[in-house]
């Protein structure tokens, strides 16, 4: 069965420093792999996708996240916080043995200190 | 101004009784989905759709039940089976289930008297 373990439950970073969000998975099949964001009050925004082209995704907002099969991990990474991308992050899985229902890690809450 | 919209945005139930949960969407997703947020725990998968007439449970269905007699709607009955309700509920919908994109509505907050 798929499953994605978030490794952080916080990540505390000051502002202008850079952003590691930890993800690892879980898949016997070619997985496709998301991150989603929720701001305070807001609802749930994509912020990349992986589908099994190329490794590293670009995503919106500066941020972008590595696949890598070997380590089975999908990290998102931020060169330089910004005040505003404090909030919850979301990693999921979804592939063929879970008839690709998405799967959402425990999510990670980001602290932007100024 | 395409979306997904879910009413209302704060609910109150009392011992015993069942609340329902909208959520419609004019995207023109085949598939949709409700979730239950709680803190520390993510999004917990409660029922899908797949098509209209069709749906599955998900992860957590016990105390639920939905039902999909338009493509456009996808409501969530919390019944007096679901001992613990208190939770944010959130409703998807993706153009197919093995779509690349979800599409979330603001969510429902879920509160017991």
């Amino acid at each position: 069965a798929q499953s994605v373990t978030q490794l952080d439950s916080h990540v505390s970073v000051s502002e202008g420093t850079p952003v590691l969000l930890r993800c690892n998975y879980s898949s016997s099949y070619s997985p496709s792999l998301f991150w989603y964001v929720q701001h305070p009050n807001k609802g749930l925004q994509l912020l990349l996708k992986y589908t099994s082209a190329a490794t590293l995704v670009k995503g919106i907002n500066g941020f972008e996240a590595e696949f890598k099969k070997s380590e089975t991990s999908f990290h998102l990474t931020k060169p330089s916080a910004h005040m505003s991308d404090a909030a919850e992050y979301f990693c999921v899985v979804s592939d063929s043995g879970g008839s690709y229902i998405p799967t959402f890690g425990r999510g990670t809450s980001l602290i932007v200190h100024p | 101004d395409g979306g997904i919209t879910q009413s209302p945005k704060y609910l109150f139930r009392k011992e015993g009784q069942n609340v329902t949960l909208s959520c419609e969407q004019n995207l023109n997703h085949d598939a949709m989905y409700w979730y239950r947020q709680d803190p520390g725990q993510g999004l917990r998968l409660i029922y899908y759709s797949q098509i209209v007439n069709d749906f599955q449970k998900g992860d957590i269905a016990e105390g639920y039940s939905v039902s999909r007699e338009k493509k456009e709607s996808f409501p969530l009955t919390v019944t007096s089976a679901q001992k613990n309700p208190t939770a944010f509920y959130l409703c998807a919908s993706s153009a197919q289930v093995a779509a690349e994109k979800l599409f979330f509505g603001s969510g429902t907050q879920l509160s017991v008297l």
